[in-house]
């Protein structure tokens, strides 16, 4: 069974500093992996897919990495500004998508 | 372009009613799940169906009944709802299992 494990489980940084979450899985046999954002009381919001094939995605200030031999993704946000509070998650599909659960970021002004 | 609506948003159930979660997507994707999301225990997952007709059990599947006769509908469905079953529901589609999920926006459940 796969296990998604997100560290840290909370990240406190001032506005300005680039910041990286982690993602572990357990089973490397993966489709691909997916990261979101969800805000309080709302839906999850795709950031970032990457295929089983790629080894990085970029959408603006988001990168995010897969290493699949390690079992391991980051997602890197560059210049962080207090819009990206949020909780993000970490998903991997091998037949099913598993979620990690999640890291509670919080940008301070 | 709507993407994926699920109806209710909020519901109030006592114990033993029962109650049907629409989910409907505008998208032609062939896979749609239901999730639930508990604090502490992230999201896991009910049931899902590979396409129309067709439905599977998920992880926590107990307590929970599903049907897919349209494509872009996927019912989820509480016979005889229980306190335990308080949650936030997702519901997701995508094209196949090798694409990325698109989500709804959530119904919010109490079980009182």
């Amino acid at each position: 069974k796969q296990e998604v494990t997100q560290i840290p489980a909370a990240l406190s940084v001032p506005e300005g500093e680039n910041l990286v979450l982690n993602c572990s899985f357990t089973d490397s046999a993966i489709y691909n992996l997916q990261w979101f954002r969800q805000d309080p009381g709302k839906g999850l919001t795709s950031l970032l897919l990457i295929q089983s094939s790629q080894r990085e995605q970029t959408s603006g200030r988001l990168n995010a990495s897969l290493d699949k031999s390690s079992g391991r993704s980051t997602l890197y946000i560059a210049a962080s500004q207090p819009g990206d509070s949020a909780t993000y998650l970490c998903a991997v599909n091998n037949n099913d998508m598993r979620f990690g659960a999640g890291t509670r970021l919080t940008v301070k002004p | 372009n709507a993407g994926v609506t699920q109806t209710p948003k909020f519901r109030v159930l006592k114990t033993g009613q029962s109650m049907t979660l629409l989910c409907a997507q505008d998208m032609n994707h062939e896979y749609m799940y239901w999730y639930r999301q508990d604090p502490g225990m992230g999201l896991r997952l009910i049931h899902y169906s590979v396409g129309e007709g067709t439905t599977a059990k998920g992880e926590v599947p107990d307590g929970y009944n599903v049907s897919r006769l349209k494509k872009q509908n996927f019912l989820l469905g509480l016979e005889s709802a229980a306190p335990s079953q308080t949650s936030v529901y997702f519901c997701a589609s995508s094209i196949t299992e090798f694409y990325g999920y698109t989500f709804g926006s959530g119904t919010r459940l109490t079980v009182v």
